[in-house]
């Protein structure tokens, strides 16, 4: 079973500019979630989308988007790029559980993201 | 943003050697997942816990979720040089979300 695909692998991009990142979840995956790693701040939650709905959202400024098709793959975006957004930025899937229980997070490789 | 404490930050051990970490809540979970990371890679997933007080291993990695349900435990047995690098911990407070807060990770080096 294919995992999580995220493209592409590195960016750079240079302040004020707009990127879009993209995730294939794992097949029969309907939660995508997004997170951003940087040293300082660890793992933080961006947002959730299942059935093509933010479930979720995290405390990052609206610049941050994210969409989700009806295949279940996943992007998102963040326009007027600043220094601070570089970032690793990793999608996670996960699986249905038929509510017995929370579903773990199965991450993509990420998108390593240079904003200059 | 929100982080779990974790501890130790980051240790070195020698090969053969058991190792232990943890993570502590202020807030009460309901799903505790550890994950280990290589550079430059995503997380890759270890051990999900569901229930307070459960044991559960994969080979030679156990992890508890504790009986408080505010913290969980990783022990990795005669360690290997394979077993270097970041572990990180994940919390879920709200069931039915999708919303896990982070460990500061722990970072582990291997001496052979």
């Amino acid at each position: 079973k294919a995992g999580v695909t995220q493209t592409p692998r590195y960016l750079i991009k240079t302040r004020g500019q707009q990127v879009t990142l993209s995730c294939s979840p794992i097949s029969g995956h309907r939660s995508v979630s997004w997170y951003q790693q940087t040293p300082g701040q660890g793992l933080q939650f961006l947002f959730e989308y299942f059935s093509e709905t933010q479930r979720n959202k995290g405390n990052f400024p609206g610049r941050f988007s994210g969409r989700q098709f009806s295949n279940s793959r996943s992007e998102m975006n963040v326009s007027t790029l600043e220094l601070g957004d570089s970032a690793l930025y990793l999608c996670a899937s996960s699986p249905p559980t038929g509510g017995l229980h929370n579903s773990p997070l199965h991450f993509g490789n990420g998108t390593r993201l240079t904003v200059t | 943003g929100q982080q779990l404490n974790q501890s130790p930050q980051s240790m070195f051990i020698q090969e053969g050697e058991d190792v232990s970490m943890n993570c502590t809540s202020s807030s009460i979970f309901n799903t505790w997942l550890w994950y280990k990371q290589d550079p430059g890679e995503g997380p890759v997933l270890l051990i999900a816990l569901y229930k307070a007080g459960e044991l559960t291993s994969n080979g030679r990695l156990t992890a508890q979720f504790g009986i408080t349900r505010k913290d969980s435990f990783l022990n990795i047995s005669a360690s290997i040089p394979s077993d270097v690098g970041i572990y990180f911990c994940a919390g879920q407070a709200l069931a039915g979300t999708y919303k896990y807060i982070f460990g500061t990770g722990t970072r582990l080096k291997v001496l052979a």
